[in-house]
Parts: C-alpha cells; sequence; structure tokens
C-alpha cells in the first residue's frame, strides 16, 4: 500500500525568510498530491493541490513541485507571515479512483515576526 | 456553501461506554471518510463511505463501525471505549472517484475518562 513520509517535522523560520516541506511516496500509480494546513483546534484545510500530469503549481505565496522519477513532492512558502503558522501535511492517494489518503506525519511551522 | 458539520464538537465519555458521531458532508458529496488525529500517531485513517457502501476500511478494531445515510450523511461508533481512544476524529467529504478536493469538518475531540 501507499506509505508518505514528511520532513521535517518541525520548521522555524523568520517572518519574510521561504519555508519548504518535502514528502515522499511510495506508490508510482499515484496520481493526486494535496497539501493541508491545519490551524489550532481546527481540521485540516486543503491549501493547494497537484496532479501528476504537472510538475508545479502555484496560487500567489504557496507552491508545489513534483518530481515523479524520484517519487517526492515539496511545499514551498515564499515571504512567510506569522499567520502561516500551523502543521501542514502532505497527502497521497492510497487506493486509485476512491478519495482514500495517506497522509504524512505533519510539519510544525513557526514564524517568528 | 455549507461546509463538513461534524457534531457534537466534544464529548466526554467513561470506559466501557459506546458514542456515536456525526458527519454532514458538502451538499453534493457522495464520499464521507473518517480520521482519528492523536499526537503520537497523526492522521489514521478509519473507513470511507460511498453512497451507502463502505469502500475503504483502515486497521482499526472491530469496536470501530460506520453508516452513511441515503443523504450521504455519515455515523461512526465506537463501543467499549478505551483510553486510548482519546483523540479528534475527523470526517472529510468529497465527489468520491478519485475527484479530490477532500474538505474536512472541524472535528469531534472525544476525551475516554
Amino acid at each position: 500500500g501507499e506509505n508518505v513520509e514528511q520532513h521535517p517535522s518541525t520548521l522555524s523560520v523568520q517572518e519574510g525568510d521561504s519555508a519548504v516541506i518535502k514528502c515522499t511516496y511510495s506508490d508510482s500509480a499515484s496520481n493526486y498530491f494535496p497539501w493541508y494546513k491545519q490551524e489550532l483546534g481546527k481540521g485540516p484545510q486543503l491549501i493547494i493541490d497537484i496532479r501528476s500530469n504537472v510538475g508545479e503549481k502555484k496560487d500567489q505565496r504557496i507552491a508545489v513541485t513534483l518530481n515523479k522519477t524520484a517519487k517526492h513532492f515539496s511545499l514551498h512558502i515564499t515571504e512567510t507571515q506569522p499567520e502561516d503558522s500551523a502543521v501542514y501535511f502532505c497527502a497521497a492517494p492510497a487506493v486509485y479512483n476512491t478519495d482514500k489518503l495517506i497522509f504524512g506525519t505533519g510539519t510544525r511551522l513557526q514564524v517568528f515576526p | 456553501k455549507a461546509g463538513v458539520t461534524q457534531t457534537p464538537r466534544y464529548l466526554i465519555k467513561t470506559r466501557g461506554q459506546q458514542v456515536t458521531l456525526s458527519c454532514s458532508p458538502i451538499s453534493g458529496h457522495r464520499s464521507v471518510s473518517w480520521y482519528q488525529q492523536t499526537p503520537g500517531q497523526g492522521l489514521q485513517f478509519l473507513f470511507e463511505y460511498f453512497s451507502e457502501t463502505q469502500r475503504n476500511k483502515g486497521n482499526f478494531p472491530g469496536r470501530f463501525s460506520g453508516r452513511q445515510f441515503s443523504n450521504s450523511r455519515s455515523e461512526m461508533n465506537v463501543s467499549t471505549l478505551e483510553l486510548g481512544d482519546s483523540a479528534l476524529y475527523l470526517c472529510a467529504s468529497s465527489r468520491g472517484q478519485g475527484s479530490g478536493g477532500y474538505t474536512f469538518g472541524s472535528g469531534t475531540r472525544l476525551t475516554v475518562v
């Protein structure tokens, strides 16, 4: 079955700096890779996703890159702000053509003013 | 557009009791998945329902069960509660069939004493 590994587990950056979180997956058939942000007391919120026919996707200050050959994908946040502080999860489909996702273990991002 | 609604938000139960949690998906979403979130284990998949049928199941004991109604609302039940069942239980809805776009509710915080 699918296995998703996520690094680092914690990340501290200064406001304005960039942050990068990396994930690897095991199933080469996986075709959809979402990223979620979870703030304290809330459920995870989808912030960006990418499909396997695309190498990079951007949405304002966040971007996701996908390397299918190496089976890894990364979240990039530029010009970080204190409100970016949260736990970020990557995920990959566990079973083809269903919505069951396997999540990484999460990265706690802290942005210091 | 209403989001995913989970009730109740908080529950305190005693060991040995049973509990039922409810999830109302986004209108039009036919897939509902349940996850258990704990600090040590991250987001663990419980099960997925699609059109009233359990389509995927995680590695949890039979004390954890669920169902989905014709209006796509879902319930999960935990019988004979143990201290280790204390967790945040999250449900997520989507259109199903690998379409992505999982949307999470805010979760039910279950504490077993």
